[in-house]
């Protein structure tokens, strides 16, 4: 079975850009969860989406943004990119019940110059 | 989520079993005690969870004492691919996200 799949694995872009990230949950996985994880911090959590829908969010500046498709899979946009956007952004897949578990994909490594 | 504590690093011998405590003094009845560990810059890879009850699964044990304020994640026979950073949260995972904290850095000795 596939695991969660995030694309692409680096992005480097020109500050005042735009960034998409995408992902895929696992097979069967609703929810989806969105983390950003600075060179040497822990992780912060950024979105959760499930069945479409924006569950929650963390404390970050609106030109973060993101969705969900029909088919589970995610984007996370990050628009007006600052060189601190520089990061390891993760994706989280879980069905939507207690006593689950998360499944984390490989991440995107965007550098900003 | 509940505020989880745990020693910023601790160092094993390999094939010794490595125990990982977890204070969570403040958890509620809802929460869930979760263990992942990040293999430098790679994603967080599941370990184990448990509510009150001690669980086992092919990677580790989690022990929780009957108070449920903290808990023990033990690695049998600890490997040198062992080496992580772990992370215990407590959560209502479903009805809320998963919070990470500063975790503890395992080393493993060869």
């Amino acid at each position: 079975e596939a695991g969660v799949t995030q694309s692409p694995t680096h992005l480097i872009k020109t500050r005042g850009q735009q960034a998409t990230l995408r992902c895929s949950p696992i097979s069967g996985h609703t929810s989806v969860y969105w983390y950003q994880q600075a060179l040497g911090l822990g992780l912060q959590f950024l979105l959760w989406y499930d069945e479409g829908e924006e569950r929650n969010r963390g404390n970050f500046p609106p030109r973060f943004s993101g969705r969900q498709f029909p088919n589970y899979s995610s984007e996370l946009n990050v628009n007006a990119l600052e060189l601190e956007d520089s990061a390891l952004y993760l994706c989280a897949s879980s069905l939507l019940r207690r006593d689950t578990e998360a499944f984390f994909g490989q991440g995107t490594r965007l550098t900003v110059v | 989520d509940a505020k989880t504590t745990q020693p910023p690093s601790m160092d094993c011998a390999e094939g010794r079993a490595a125990n990982l405590p977890c204070n969570h003094s403040t958890i509620s009845g809802n929460e869930y005690v979760y263990w992942y560990r990040q293999i430098h810059s790679q994603g967080p890879q599941y370990i184990i969870h448990g509510l009150k009850n001690n669980e086992t699964n092919e990677m580790a044990s989690l022990i929780i004492t009957e108070d449920r304020k903290s808990s023990t994640l033990i690695l049998p026979h600890a490997t040198l691919r062992d080496t992580a950073v772990y992370y215990c949260i407590a959560s209502d995972f479903g009805n809320e996200k998963l919070t990470f904290g500063t975790g503890t850095r395992l080393t493993i000795i060869p």
